[in-house]
């Protein structure tokens, strides 16, 4: 297996635009989880999916921000409209059962907003 | 809420020098895990566990879950410069899927 991917590895943007961050999560494992790192807050939880259901979003920081997974093998974390404090790595990671179990990262999107 | 605390925040060493990290938690956990994070990479899954006063040894490193299972430890015997990074234990957060990440602790190790 490849592990979790995640794409883009980088991306730049003007306040105001619209970022989709996507990740493919390894095959067969139950729950997703986002995180957001920054050097002042650390490894923050956003979202996390069980069964592609969300079951926690109140690590989301505003409205401007959604997370969707249609399906077992993909998931989306969208920014509408981004602002410059949104600048940070996003982690997606994946776990064959929750919390219980090792969570497998990908290799994070660093995200730079001007 | 519930929460996991790391100390120290923040870790020199020489190289050869031993090195120990703590994590405790507010709640009592069902299990602990430790990550290790190398400077600009990802958290990297490293070891579980699960029993009360369990001890397990990887190597130079020695990871222990104390007996009332809300703390924990790392401990790594003469540091190599290949141990840089930051470490991070997590825990389940109670009667929910998600995991609790401690708040880090960040080490360098000086050649």
């Amino acid at each position: 297996d490849a592990g979790v991917i995640q794409s883009p590895r980088h991306e730049v943007t003007e306040m105001g635009q619209e970022v989709t961050l996507r990740c493919k999560p390894i095959s067969g494992h139950n729950s997703l989880f986002w995180y957001r790192q920054t050097m002042m807050r650390g490894l923050e939880l956003l979202i996390y999916f069980n069964n592609n259901v969300p079951i926690d979003d109140s690590g989301m920081p505003e409205d401007r921000f959604s997370a969707k997974m249609p399906n077992a093998s993909f998931s989306t974390l969208k920014i509408q409209p981004s602002e410059p404090r949104d600048s940070a790595v996003y982690f997606c990671a994946s776990s064959l059962r929750g919390a219980d179990t090792e969570a497998f990262f990908g290799q994070g999107t660093r995200l730079t907003v001007v | 809420g519930q929460q996991v605390m790391q100390i120290p925040q923040y870790q020199h060493v020489q190289e050869g020098e031993d090195f120990t990290t703590y994590c405790n938690s507010s709640t009592t956990l069902s299990n602990i895990q430790w990550y290790k994070q190398r400077p600009g990479g990802h958290p990297v899954f490293l070891i579980q566990l699960v029993k009360s006063g369990e001890v397990k040894k990887q190597k130079r490193l020695t990871f222990q879950f104390g007996e009332a299972k809300k703390n924990s430890s790392l401990h790594i015997t003469a540091t190599q410069t290949t141990d840089v990074g930051t470490y991070f234990c997590a825990g389940p957060s109670s009667g929910t899927y998600k995991y609790i990440f401690g708040t880090g602790t960040r080490l360098k190790v000086l050649a």
